[in-house]
């Protein structure tokens, strides 16, 4: 079946380099989202790209959508401690009853101050 | 607006029991989704709703069920629990129907199988 991969597991940074974590999917994806889910919380919606080849940045983040639509990034500029948490990529397959939202395993990320 | 709630926030159980968890969405939305989050699996599909009908299924077991309300509220039920149910379960709320809109998790329910 569809699988979401995600790379890497765990992130340690000092506070102030830079992080990315890779989304690759077995199939391609009608669109990709990624989510913020901080220690104790529940997952937060932070971007959904649809478009092949698309980048987005909010703030310090930069997030991209691969041009066959089967992989996407998230790069995070100069780290903060607030930015600790796991990161999830889900996507959702193309064509049929577009199915269900498939979730990467997450990169934890951690950040020394 | 109020944010997606889940009843109860804590469970525990034990085996051969069966339970049922609640979530109400955002006000507004009518599509409702269920995950299951442990460790060591991460985060897993169960179901979609959107207006009452379940639009796509993970692959769980039987004992795993769902259904959604005219109001939008969901619940789900899992029967002859097993200790690998122990999980944090999570419903999720969008406004409309897959595949392009946002979700909105709520905090969770954390159900323990004794």
């Amino acid at each position: 079946g569809q699988q979401v991969m995600q790379i890497p597991q765990y992130q340690h940074v000092q506070e102030g380099e830079d992080f990315t974590t890779y989304c690759n999917s077995s199939t391609t994806l009608s669109n990709i989202q990624w989510y913020k889910q901080r220690p104790g919380g529940h997952p937060v919606f932070l971007i959904q790209l649809v478009k092949s080849g698309e980048v987005k940045k909010q703030k310090r983040l930069t997030f991209q959508f691969g041009e066959a639509k089967k992989n996407s990034s998230l790069h995070i500029t100069a780290t903060q401690t607030t930015d600790v948490g796991t990161y999830f990529c889900a996507g959702r397959r193309v064509g049929g009853s577009q199915g269900n939202l498939i979730f990467g395993k997450g990169t934890k990320l951690s950040v020394k101050p | 607006k109020a944010g997606v709630t889940q009843t109860p926030r804590y469970l525990i159980k034990t085996r051969g029991q069966q339970v049922t968890l609640s979530c109400s969405p955002i006000s507004g939305h009518r599509s409702v989704s269920w995950y299951q989050q442990t460790p060591g699996q991460g985060l897993q599909f169960l179901f979609e709703y959107f207006s009452e009908t379940q639009r796509n299924k993970g692959n769980f077991p039987g004992r795993f069920s769902g259904r959604q309300f005219s109001n939008s509220r969901s619940e789900m039920n899992v029967s002859t629990l097993e200790l690998g149910d122990s999980a944090l379960y999570l419903c999720a709320s969008s406004k409309g129907p897959p595949p392009y809109n946002e979700q909105f998790f709520g905090p969770g329910t954390r159900l323990t199988v004794l």
